[in-house]
């Protein structure tokens, strides 16, 4: 099946530094991305659609200017978390869809980035 | 807008024993319906899913699922369990159509293997 992947795996960061962690779909273009956020012993919760080539769509309490999101070519989405702080510490989650499979619903998804903020 | 329930937040089961996960969603019309299975500090790996036609549908790892239109359920379904299957179980839903992908996920079910 498809390969997403997510770098880095873990990061600890101080408090009001910025981290940014990527998602990489490894063989097949993804126009589009997914970010979710999980909360220790939590289901996921989608932040934002990342699109290639434009702005990303965020969810409703998700602040756009905290957590930038950049779609810049058909392999790579980047989440920024920006002034991180010890709320913002949680398992991160990206999932692409397979440019083929639009409309199936199905997607894949990488092995998560999990941050502590200091 | 869509939603999922999954009623079971734990579940311990000896190993060897059948497993039976439920999940319930609401959507107006008949959605696409997947499992997730997920092991401490990994993504998601994905072990079935449903789109259309025969409602039982057979996934990875032996396990099965039934759309049961009537209910609104898709429960998961596994006749012997192995020590392995200790894992954090997510059922999700997406709409079909261009949002299609955008899917909305249950609280998940823990469920632990007693040897």
């Amino acid at each position: 099946g498809a390969v997403v992947s997510q770098h880095p795996s873990r990061v600890i960061c101080k408090s009001g530094t910025s981290v940014k962690i990527e998602c990489r779909s490894l063989d097949f273009q993804a126009t589009t991305m997914f970010w979710y956020r999980q909360f220790p012993k939590q289901s996921l919760m989608l932040m934002a659609t990342s699109n290639e080539g434009s702005k990303a769509t965020y969810e409703q309490g998700v602040e756009k200017d905290k957590f930038l999101i950049n779609h810049a070519s058909l392999t790579l989405s980047t989440l920024t978390v920006t002034s991180a702080h010890p709320e913002d510490s949680s398992f991160y989650i990206c999932s692409a869809r397979d440019f083929r499979g639009q409309g199936t619903g199905e997607l894949f998804f990488g092995e998560g980035s999990r941050l502590t903020v200091l | 807008a869509q939603s999922v329930t999954q009623p079971d937040i734990h579940i311990t089961v000896s190993e060897g024993a059948s497993l039976e996960l439920r999940c319930n969603y609401s959507y107006g019309a008949t959605p696409y319906l997947f499992w997730y299975v997920q092991s401490p500090g990994q993504g998601l790996q994905l072990l079935l899913k449903y789109f259309s036609g025969d409602t039982l549908v057979q996934g990875i790892k032996g396990f099965e699922a039934e759309f049961k239109r009537s209910q609104s359920s898709f429960n998961l379904r596994k006749p012997s369990v192995h020590w392995s299957d200790a894992a954090e179980y997510f059922c999700a839903v997406g709409a079909r159509g261009a949002a299609g992908n955008k899917l909305t996920f249950g609280g998940g079910t823990r469920v632990l293997v007693k040897p």
